[in-house]
C-alpha cells in the first residue's frame, strides 16, 4: 500500500515550457486535490476532483489544468510555465464525506 | 483577512518543554479541526482530528478547540527533538471535504 505517490520529485523548467505532474493513490479514495505550498502562504488549493470525471477550481487555478484520468490518477498540467509557478506541489486524496486528507511527498518545481 | 490565522514562528524550545501552538479562525461554520505535521521536504501527515469544541488527547499531544472564541490549540508535552517540524492547522465545515489551512508554525526542539 503506497498511499499517494507523485512524480517527478524535482523538476526545473524554463519559462514557457510545459509539463505534467502525475499523482496516483491506491486507497480507493473518491476525492483528490492539488495544492501548492509557498513560504508564508501555506497550502493553497489549485484544483480538486470530487469523483472520477469531475474537476473544480480551487483558490489559485490560473495557469493550470487538471485531468482526472480514472479513480486512481489525477494529473496537473502547466501549459506555459512562469517563474511565479516555482513552488512545491502536493497531491492529496480523501474518502467521500471525510475530511482527513492523505498527502503525497510533493514535487519541487523551479521555473527559470 | 485570512479565514485561518497561524503564527508562522519560528518557535524554538528546549527538549522536555511543553509546546503550545495556536490558530484562530473567522468562519463560525467550521466544525472539523485538524493538526497536520510536516517534516522538512515531506508531505503533511494528519496528527490530530477533532470535531466541534473540546479536548482530544493522544499520547503526548492534546488538541483543544474553543468555538466560542474561534481558537484552536495543539499542546505537546515532554517535547522531543523528533517533534521538530512545521505544524499546520486545518478546518472545514459540515459536508465540505475541502480544508482551509493555516500557514504553519515551524517548531524546533533543542536537545
Amino acid at each position: 500500500n503506497a498511499g499517494v505517490t507523485q512524480t517527478p520529485k524535482f523538476q526545473v523548467l524554463k519559462t514557457g515550457q510545459s509539463m505534467t505532474l502525475q499523482c496516483a493513490q491506491d486507497m480507493n479514495h473518491n476525492s483528490m486535490y492539488w495544492y501548492r505550498q509557498d513560504p508564508g502562504m501555506g497550502l493553497r488549493l489549485i484544483y480538486y476532483s470530487a469523483s472520477e470525471g469531475t474537476t473544480d477550481k480551487g483558490e489559485v487555478p490560473n495557469g493550470y489544468n487538471v485531468s482526472r484520468l480514472n479513480k486512481r490518477e489525477f494529473s496537473l498540467r502547466l501549459e506555459s510555465a512562469a517563474p511565479s509557478q516555482t513552488s512545491v506541489y502536493f497531491c492529496a486524496s480523501t474518502r467521500a464525506s471525510y475530511n482527513e486528507q492523505f498527502f503525497g511527498p510533493g514535487t519541487r518545481l523551479t521555473v527559470l | 483577512q485570512k479565514e485561518v490565522e497561524q503564527d508562522p514562528g519560528p518557535l524554538s524550545v528546549p527538549e522536555g518543554a511543553i509546546v503550545s501552538l495556536n490558530c484562530t479562525y473567522s468562519n463560525s461554520a467550521f466544525q472539523y479541526f485538524m493538526w497536520y505535521r510536516q517534516y522538512s521536504r515531506k508531505g503533511p501527515e494528519l496528527l490530530m482530528y477533532t470535531y466541534s469544541s473540546g479536548n482530544k488527547e493522544d499520547g503526548r499531544f492534546t488538541a483543544q478547540v474553543d468555538k466560542s472564541s474561534k481558537y484552536i490549540s495543539l499542546f505537546i508535552r515532554d517535547s522531543q527533538p523528533s517533534d521538530s517540524a512545521t505544524y499546520l492547522c486545518a478546518t472545514s465545515n459540515f459536508g465540505n471535504e475541502k480544508l482551509t489551512f493555516g500557514t504553519g508554525t515551524r517548531l524546533t526542539i533543542i536537545p
